[in-house]
């Protein structure tokens, strides 16, 4: 069982450059996320998918695009990237966006932006 | 915005028992999760409390406190392995998680 596997592990990228944080998971969840993790601040909501062809807006948004072209996959780009911008970014999904529906997590991408 | 408070850090003995605490001021209630992350990893699903009271799963119990918005994980008979950062998260009326900056505990042999 996969579940969700995001890819790269790691990355160090130049500031100003392009990045696209691949997600996909193989549960045929509804729901999608992606949150990025600070020290000392927690995991952050940047967007959400409640079912395909639907985006949102979370918490910290800024810089960040989705798209769901479909259930399975849920890239997130950096258009340009910035330093403020390394942390480690994990995607999430759950079966619907109701209120007892546990978000499962990928393993995370490591991004440092330099 | 939302407000999620727990300790940064807390240290215990293997074989001992931790409480760790969280409260919340958020924009309406829909339920607590805890989460557990090791270091470097996911993090993965403990439990989830929507009523007031406590949820035991094993050596694992979740308490909640909605009038006092306040809740607890308790850890029992510490092993080393539960050595990891434990972290709250909230469901408030937009239906999405807020977490708290999250627990390390480290347990000591």
């Amino acid at each position: 069982i996969a579940g969700i596997t995001q890819a790269p592990t790691s990355q160090i990228l130049a500031a100003g450059r392009r990045m696209t944080l691949r997600c996909t998971q193989d549960m045929r969840h509804n729901a999608m996320y992606w949150y990025r993790q600070d020290l000392g601040l927690g995991l952050r909501l940047i967007h959400y998918s409640n079912t395909a062809g639907t985006t949102g807006k979370g918490e910290v948004p800024d810089g960040y695009s989705v798209s769901r072209a479909n259930t399975d996959d849920f890239p997130l780009t950096l258009a340009s990237a910035v330093p403020s911008q390394t942390s480690v970014y994990f995607c999430a999904s759950s079966d619907g966006a109701g209120v007892t529906d546990t978000q499962y997590f990928g393993p995370g991408t490591r991004l440092t932006v330099l | 915005g939302q407000n999620i408070d727990q300790p940064t850090e807390m240290t215990a003995t293997e074989g001992a028992i931790v409480q760790i605490n969280c409260t919340y001021q958020t924009s309406g209630f829909n339920g607590l999760f805890w989460y557990q992350q090791h270091a470097g990893e996911a993090p993965t699903f403990l439990s989830y409390n929507v009523l007031d009271g406590l949820e035991e799963k094993g050596r694992f119990s979740s308490f909640l406190s909605r009038s006092k918005g306040y809740s607890y994980l308790l850890l029992k008979e510490l092993q080393m392995k539960d050595s990891a950062s434990y972290l709250c998260a909230v469901i408030s009326n937009d239906y999405k998680l807020s977490f708290g900056a999250g627990t390390t505990v480290t347990v000591r042999a």
